[in-house]
């Protein structure tokens, strides 16, 4: 595997379900990140992990829930979801270092249908 | 004011034109700057980045910086048919904890016709 792979691809999922979104980088960089990407409307930023610590939760709704439990891995723990959190959901790695701004690679995503 | 601004187009141009794509920011301090291309139902894939006021070129691809106007552009020689997607400028700006994060445009959607 190169780059930055998600799972699943694609999902559907019930308001009352739970599942799990996956994300890998096989860069070596030590910064992961979650973007959602919903139609007519900029990407937006969800969370940022350095080092494995979050260090951005950019107002996001207590049913999203991350999990980084190394540089390589970060998952998103969705429950309750809502019929408008259907998107496409980006994951990205980077280099961080010293709070500045590297490239960030995206992984393939995961596109999200909630019914 | 949005902090970081792109014109959604379309920009239609013909084949083998130029086409330029511009993009405005408002953090003074953002010191990297990024374009993106995103073909539909794919995700962005990176293209350019620049640091520096000026010009940086890669292949038909050309970047151009000016801090004190707080704009970067992204110049297309020669377009291609395949050059047709939607092009997103991405600046740094610091966040919470220090750490970089970037703030993506909405994206300008380039139409190349043959």
């Amino acid at each position: 595997e190169t780059g930055v792979t998600q799972t699943p691809r694609h999902l559907v999922m019930g308001m009352t379900n739970k599942k799990s979104l996956k994300c890998e980088q096989h860069l070596g960089h030590n910064a992961m990140y979650w973007y959602k990407q919903s139609a007519k409307k900029p990407l937006e930023l969800m969370f940022v992990y350095n080092f494995k610590e979050q260090t951005e939760n950019n107002s996001v709704p207590s049913r999203f829930s991350p999990e980084c439990p190394n540089s390589s891995h970060l998952f998103l723990h969705l429950h309750t979801l809502q019929p408008e959190d259907s998107a496409l959901y980006l994951c990205a790695s980077s280099q961080d270092m010293a709070g500045g701004a590297y490239e960030q690679y995206f992984g393939p995503g995961t596109r999200l249908t909630v019914t | 004011q949005k902090e970081v601004e792109q014109n959604s187009g379309p920009l239609s141009v013909p084949e083998g034109a130029i086409a330029s794509l511009n993009c405005t920011y408002s953090d003074r301090g953002s010191q990297s700057f990024f374009w993106y291309r995103q073909y539909s139902g794919k995700s962005p894939e990176l293209i350019m980045f620049i640091y520096s006021n000026g010009d940086k070129e890669d292949g038909r691809f050309t970047a151009q910086l000016n801090k004190a106007s707080q704009y970067v552009s992204l110049l297309i020689r020669d377009s291609q048919p395949s050059d047709s997607a939607t092009y997103l400028c991405a600046v740094n700006v610091r966040g919470s904890s220090n750490t970089g994060k970037l703030i993506f445009g909405q994206g300008t959607t380039l139409q190349v016709k043959p």
